[in-house]
């Protein structure tokens, strides 16, 4: 049992590049989310999913996109790459159901992205 | 203004100390409130959840919940260096979606 499987760890990216994070979870949750952390600001949510085919926003979208088409996976993808978007992303997975505060959220080991 | 505050640290205490956490809210509809301990490079995970105002325990730690003052609290007994690490409180509106605080990053001193 792998849990949450992010790919790559570690990326560096030139501004206006794009690149897409991967992640994976093989414990069948519905729902899956993408956060970014940064100092000071704490996680914050990007999108998130609660099935295959289902996406949705989260307090901070732009210059992100999202899809869902297994459950499994939910890949994140950046446009075109801004400084501002260097930080510490995130993938997490849960149940929809009443069990998942008692159970969690299942968070991946992140991946740490720097745009030059 | 930030739904969930936080201060961020860091925190330094002594081996065997009690270390208390605190969080406060500013929407009185979140339902669940929760304690995610991060380790350094790691993601976060669950260390404790809660519904209702009161005290919950849960060996060393405890998570307290003040619905009137929409005030959250961890606290650590006999706090070991193991339990060095960054705390997050997080609290949703009893669906999917968490809001977390900044977290507070906390040294236990040997």
């Amino acid at each position: 049992n792998a849990g949450v499987t992010q790919t790559p760890k570690f990326q560096v990216l030139k501004t206006g590049q794009s690149m897409t994070l991967q992640c994976a979870q093989d414990m069948n949750h519905e729902y899956m989310s993408w956060y970014r952390q940064d100092p000071g600001m704490g996680l914050r949510l990007i999108h998130y999913s609660v099935g295959a085919g289902i996406t949705d926003q989260g307090e901070v979208p732009n210059g992100y996109n999202v899809s869902r088409s297994t459950t499994e996976d939910f890949p994140l993808r950046l446009l075109s790459a801004a400084p501002s978007q260097t930080s510490v992303y995130f993938c997490a997975s849960s149940y929809s159901s009443a069990d998942r505060e008692r159970d969690g959220y299942t968070f991946g080991s992140g991946t740490r992205l720097t745009v030059v | 203004q930030k739904e969930v505050e936080q201060d961020p640290g860091p925190l330094s205490v002594p081996e065997g100390a009690i270390v208390s956490l605190n969080c406060t809210y500013s929407n009185s509809a979140f339902q669940y409130f929760m304690w995610y301990r991060q380790y350094s490079r790691k993601g976060p995970e669950l260390l404790m959840y809660t519904y209702s105002s009161g005290n919950k325990e849960d060996g060393r730690f405890t998570a307290q919940v003040d619905k009137s003052s929409k005030y959250i609290s961890l606290f650590i007994r006999d706090s070991q260096p193991s339990d060095s690490a960054t705390y997050l409180c997080a609290t949703n509106f009893g669906n999917e979606k968490l809001t977390f605080g900044t977290g507070t990053r906390l040294t236990i001193i040997p």
